[in-house]
Parts: C-alpha cells; structure tokens; sequence
C-alpha cells in the first residue's frame, strides 16, 4: 500500500540553527505535499504546501523543497526558535485520492 | 472565525461503555475524517465522510462507528468492541471529496479507559 516515511524520529537542535526535516514518500503518482506541525495535546496545523509541478517554495522561515526524482520531501526551518518544538508530519496526496500521513518527526529546540 | 470544532477536550470511559465524540465545522467543507493517534505514532484513519449520508470505513475502522446526517456534523461513537481505546482521536475536513485542498484539523479529544 502507499506509505509515507521520515528518516528521522527525533532531530534535536540549538536555538538559533536551521533544521532539515526529511520525508521519502512512495508514491510517484502523488501530486500534492503538505508539511504539518503538531504541539502536544493539539491537533496538526498546516505549515507549506508545494505541488508537483515545483521543486521549491518558501514561507516565513520555512522553505520545503520536493525531489520527484528521488520521491524526497524536505522541510527546512530557518533560525529555530523553541516555539518550533513540536512533531512534523509530512503527507502525500494521490490524484483523487486521501491525504497520507507520515509517522512524524519530532523536533526539539534547546535554548 | 471559521473552523473545526472537537468536544469534550478529554473524555473518560468506562469498560464496556460507549462513548461519542463530537466534531463539527463550520468550513463549508464537503469531507470529514477521524484519525485515531497513539503516544508517539502517527495518524491512523478511522472513518472518512466524504458527503452527507454517506461514510467509508478506513484503515481501523473495528469497534468505532460514525453517522453523517449533516454536513457540518461527523460523530464518531467508540464502542464497547474497541479493545484498546485510549488515544488521541483527531477530527479534520476538507473542502472537496479530495484532498487537494489539504485538510483542516481540529484540536482532539484525549479519550482514557478507567
């Protein structure tokens, strides 16, 4: 069936430096990527999207890069601050299909 | 403001109880799903609506069951045949019978077996 993984349970980091949240997903027919954040006790909120027509989009502070080649999803967050700690979910979605969820990455952000 | 609305924040069950857990938005949003998620794990997908009246088992769908009488409304019951009900059980919508759109979370019900 379709999966969507991550390389990295946790990804410890100091205040201050950028962190690289990766994702592989498995599907080649996907088309559409979001990343999501979750704090604990709280449901998932949106961070960045990109479609599979771009390899590269920024926000504020976040930039996700998308390697069709390699069906590689990364999320990089620049100058963490502890507010970033939380667990990111990487999700695949499939034309016409439901969105897929990755098992999570958990992100800690030490002052 | 627009959003998606879960109640009770924590809710308590005893053995062989049912319970029902509230998820309702006021998105406009034709799609609802209910995910079930484990300390430490990812989201697992109970039950998905993807219109009034209708409703799809997903990929943990035993002992839970759901009703879509209203677009706005997607109750999910947990059953005295869930074995192992304490989790985080996460309610989310989407704009179209896809998910192109992403999909909109609420802020989850803690539910724990005494």
């Amino acid at each position: 069936g379709e999966s969507v993984g991550l390389h990295l349970p946790t990804l410890s980091v100091q205040e201050g430096d950028n962190s690289i949240i990766n994702c592989a997903y498995s599907n080649s027919a996907s088309d559409y990527f979001i990343w999501y954040k979750q704090e604990s006790g709280k449901g998932p909120q949106f961070i960045i999207d990109i479609r599979s027509n771009m390899d590269k989009r920024q926000g504020q502070r976040v930039t996700v890069l998308l390697n069709k080649t390699v069906k590689h999803l990364s999320l990089q967050i620049a100058a963490t601050q502890p507010g970033d700690s939380a667990v990111y979910f990487c999700a695949e979605i499939p034309p016409l299909q439901k969105l897929v969820f990755g098992t999570g990455t958990r992100l800690l952000v030490s002052p | 403001d627009g959003g998606i609305t879960q109640s009770p924040k924590y809710l308590f069950r005893k053995e062989g109880q049912n319970v029902t857990l509230s998820c309702e938005q006021n998105l406009n949003h034709d799609a609802m799903y209910w995910y079930r998620q484990d300390p430490g794990q990812g989201l697992r997908l109970i039950y998905y609506s993807q219109i009034v009246n209708d409703f799809q088992k997903g990929d943990i769908a035993e002992g839970y069951s759901v009703s879509r009488e209203k677009k706005e409304s997607f109750p999910l019951t947990v059953t005295s045949a869930q074995k192992n009900p304490t989790a985080f059980y996460l309610c989310a919508s989407s704009i179209a019978r896809t998910a192109n759109y992403g999909y909109t979370f609420g802020s989850g019900t803690r539910l724990t077996v005494v």
